[in-house]
Order: structure tokens, then C-alpha cells, then sequence
């Protein structure tokens, strides 16, 4: 079966630069969610989306912006990165239509982001 | 708010040991409650669900029984094997807040053999 595929696996960046990452959710779910995961931590909400539209907002730093697009994938831009923002960025896709249970959320295998 | 308190590690065992985690959780609402499971270097699996005071998920020999009457949903395995070794992390849902998940701080668990 059809996974959540986030892009790319790994990223290195130096403080101050800026990073894209990228979410492709199973196909026929409509909403995204973005976590992150610091080192020996539990994974943070970010923001999610619904349908394009952003339906919630977790921590999110001003820094980051997000936004769902018409075949559902999301991207993560992340700028002006902390050394802080080095963590394991995870994206979960459910839907609200038929197939798995709308509470369920699944989550792909995640970005590593390591700042410098 | 809502919120989920799991025990803390590491916890350390030996092959074929009985293993509880326990979670207790914080909810104005009525939650859907999880159990996700990340083997090192990996990202977060579903293990196992529960939706309904009473219902008990079970998954790869897992087993959670949602308790209303003491907001808990331990997460029980009679026999573990070294594969168990990874961190599990206890996390609910709830409609009023658009499903989005609040995931306890996670144990890490070591299964020698």
C-alpha cells in the first residue's frame, strides 16, 4: 500500500539559509499534519491542512511557512534556520472520506534537518 | 488542556519478559488513543488504537485497553523479543481538535537477549 512520502530524507543546512521540505500524503487523503521531533523528544504539532486551507496551527515559529497544494502535498519553508531548528520534521496524512478510520493518522518516515 | 502522561525510561528487559507501559491521559473531550512505535533511525508506526471506553487495540502481540474510569490505556506484551526495541509513544486525538495528535514523551525500551 501507498505510503506518506516526505522529501528529502536528510538535509544540511548553515544557520541562516533557508529549507523546503516536502510532503506527499496517501493518495485520496485530504489533510496534512507537520510535527517536529527535537533530539530525545516527543514529536510537536506544527500546522495542519485541510482541503488547501490551513485548519490549525501548533508552534510554528514566524520563520516557517507552510501551505498545501491542489494534488494535496504540502511543503515546510523553513527560513532563517536556528541551530534549534535541527530536529526530525514528520509529516502525517489521514482523510476524512472513506477508507481508514478518520481519527488515524499515518506518518511517513520523516526529514532529518541538521543545522550548522 | 489535553494531555498524555506516560512512564518514563528506559526501561531495559530480557527476551521473553513481560513488558507494561503506562499512559494516562488528560482529555476535555472523548479521545481516540494510540500507540505509535519508532525503531531507531526510523519514523513513527501505528502499533495500536482504541476509540471507545472498553475497546482493546492489539497489534504484533501488543495489546491496550482503553479505561475511562481511569483515563488510562496501558500498553501490555507477555513476551518481548529484541525487535521490541525501539521507543513507543502514547498520543490521543480528539474531533475538537481537528484529530491533531498529543503524543505522551515517549519510553525507550531495550530488549537484551
Amino acid at each position: 500500500a501507498a505510503g506518506v512520502i516526505q522529501s528529502p530524507r536528510h538535509l544540511i543546512k548553515e544557520k541562516r539559509e533557508t529549507a523546503t521540505l516536502k510532503c506527499y500524503p496517501i493518495p485520496r487523503h485530504d489533510t496534512v499534519y507537520w510535527y517536529q521531533q527535537g533530539p530525545g523528544q516527543d514529536p510537536q504539532f506544527l500546522i495542519s491542512f485541510y482541503e488547501k486551507m490551513q485548519s490549525d496551527k501548533g508552534s510554528i515559529p514566524d520563520r516557517f511557512s507552510a501551505q498545501q497544494f491542489s494534488d494535496y502535498h504540502s511543503e515546510l519553508n523553513m527560513s532563517s534556520l536556528e541551530l534549534g531548528d535541527s530536529a526530525l520534521y514528520f509529516c502525517a496524512s489521514r482523510t476524512l472520506a472513506g477508507g481508514p478510520p478518520r481519527d488515524t493518522q499515518y506518518f511517513g518516515p520523516g526529514t532529518r534537518l541538521t543545522v550548522l | 488542556g489535553d494531555s498524555v502522561t506516560q512512564m518514563e525510561g528506559p526501561v531495559t528487559l530480557s527476551e521473553e519478559a513481560f513488558l507494561t507501559i503506562n499512559c494516562t491521559y488528560t482529555a476535555t473531550g472523548y479521545p481516540s488513543l494510540f500507540w505509535y512505535v519508532q525503531y531507531p533511525g526510523e519514523g513513527l508506526q501505528l502499533l495500536l488504537k482504541a476509540t471507545k471506553a472498553d475497546d482493546k487495540g492489539s497489534n504484533k502481540g501488543f495489546e491496550a485497553t482503553y479505561r475511562k474510569e481511569t483515563t488510562s490505556f496501558h500498553l501490555e506484551k507477555g513476551s518481548v523479543q529484541v525487535s521490541d526495541s525501539a521507543v513507543y509513544f502514547c498520543a490521543l486525538t480528539l474531533l475538537s481538535n481537528d484529530y491533531k495528535l498529543s503524543f505522551g514523551a515517549g519510553t525507550t525500551v531495550t530488549v537484551r537477549a
